[in-house]
């Protein structure tokens, strides 16, 4: 029973490009939520996604961020043309509707270089 | 409002002893408070969890207890040992969107060091 998978783990950007983080989220799980965190603080909410529909994305930056969660495949959290600042680990979280738990994956790394 | 804040920044405590972590949120409306371990370079697990109809719960070494009047919340680690060395968040659901589980706020968490 395959928890949440993200992928790739690790990621190395030079300023100006784009990243694409991945997450696949529990079998069966219809809500995707992703956090940053940046070196020595907590997580911070960004998105919360349902199948094909963005349920509230008031912790994203309103610029170069955007997230989707289509009908089949896994999430995705984009970043374009990053800055260091950018620099953190991005988790995804997954549950199932109407539960409480969220269960989190592994991680990406963002380093900008 | 959106806030909770969790203390201390870090901990030291000696094999066999309690670790006790607190975290203090202004928002009433909050409905379920879970704590997450994270080892260095692994995701949160989740560790317990609590509503705030219920003044303390208890899952094998890790108990939370639960002050709604004070809006205060707490994990007791009893009986600490080494593996237990990670740091821990507290957290506290926001539900806007009628879903169980809507968006986490978490604390900045604290780092647990158990020597042997």
């Amino acid at each position: 029973n395959a928890g949440v998978m993200q992928n790739p783990r690790h990621l190395v950007r030079r300023r100006g490009q784009e990243a694409r983080l991945r997450c696949s989220p529990v079998k069966g799980h219809s809500h995707v939520y992703w956090y940053r965190q940046l070196p020595e603080e907590g997580l911070k909410f960004m998105v919360y996604l349902q199948k094909e529909n963005i349920i509230d994305e008031s912790g994203m930056p309103k610029e170069r961020f955007s997230a989707e969660f289509p009908k089949e495949g896994p999430s995705i959290l984009r970043i374009q043309q990053v800055v260091r600042g950018d620099s953190a680990a991005y988790f995804c979280a997954s549950s199932p509707p109407f539960r409480d738990t969220q269960y989190f994956g592994p991680g990406t790394r963002l380093t900008v270089l | 409002q959106q806030q909770v804040k969790q203390s201390p920044q870090s901990l030291i405590v000696q094999k066999g002893g309690i670790s006790i972590i607190n975290c203090a949120y202004e928002n009433t409306a909050f409905d379920y408070f879970p704590w997450y371990q994270q080892f260095p370079g692994k995701g949160p697990a989740l560790l317990i969890a609590i509503r705030p109809d219920v003044s303390e719960k208890k899952e094998g070494r890790f108990t939370i207890s639960f002050n709604k009047s004070a809006k205060q919340f707490s994990l007791h680690i009893m009986d600490s040992q080494p593996g237990d060395s990670a740091t821990y968040f507290c957290a506290a659901n926001v539900p806007e969107y009628g879903g169980a589980t809507n968006k986490l706020i978490f604390g900045t968490g604290t780092l647990l060091a158990v020597q042997p």
